[in-house]
């Protein structure tokens, strides 16, 4: 059964750097999201694209943070300039129409130091 | 905006026991709804949905859940547990207008043998 697959699976870094997320959607989906799980609270949506662009966004997704879907095949999420805020465990999902359940990747967590 | 809520933390039941997770959701319009489940160091995994039509919907491994637009709920059950179902649970919910899902908290459940 096809899956969403998610590199690396935890990353650490130092406040101020550069980080990106790397996420493979299902190969015939179309429509993809990222979303955010702080330790202890729900998981929050940050972005979703289709057709290469943004279609939708979260009050969270703010000038520090970028998607791009760089080849035919991944996915991914730049956080500029991490904060230690930022730390959390990040899902990528995606689903081939936008009436479709989500199929989740099984995340990256990130830990800014 | 949309909203969902877990009410409980926990739910503990002994195994061969009908296991109910409650939720309930706030949306603006009419709402597609979701159950998803998460299992330790693994994503979210989709369990079933609700989308229109008839209000029980029945999904993998066993579980289903009715649709009461009147209660804005949407119940999780499952006639038998086993202890293999012991794992994180989570409602979602989306707007028809939108993209994202709002998750709720999430609900521990724990099957004892």
């Amino acid at each position: 059964e096809p899956e969403v697959t998610q590199t690396p699976s935890h990353q650490v870094t130092q406040m101020g750097q550069e980080v990106i997320l790397r996420c493979v959607p299902i190969s015939n989906h179309l429509y993809f999201y990222w979303y955010r799980q702080i330790l202890g609270q729900k998981v929050e949506f940050l972005v979703s694209f289709y057709n290469n662009e943004i279609s939708e966004k979260s009050e969270i997704f703010d000038d520090q943070f970028s998607v791009e879907r760089p080849d035919g095949s991944n996915f991914t999420l730049k956080i500029r300039s991490t904060k230690l805020e930022d730390s959390a465990m990040y899902f990528c999902a995606s689903t081939p129409g936008a009436k479709n359940e989500q199929y989740f990747g099984p995340g990256t967590r990130l830990t800014v130091t | 905006a949309q909203s969902v809520a877990q009410p409980e933390d926990q739910v503990n039941v002994a195994e061969g026991n009908p296991l109910t997770v409650k939720c309930t959701y706030s949306v603006s319009g009419n709402p597609y709804l979701f159950w998803y489940v998460q299992y330790p160091n693994r994503g979210l995994q989709f369990l079933l949905k609700y989308i229109t039509g008839d209000n029980l919907v029945k999904g993998s491994y066993g579980f289903e859940a009715e649709f009461n637009k009147s209660q804005t709920s949407f119940h999780l059950k499952k006639p038998s547990a086993l202890v293999s179902d012991s794992a994180l649970y989570f409602c979602a919910v989306r707007d028809r207008g939108d993209y994202k899902l709002s998750f709720g908290a999430g609900t521990t459940v724990t099957v004892r043998a």
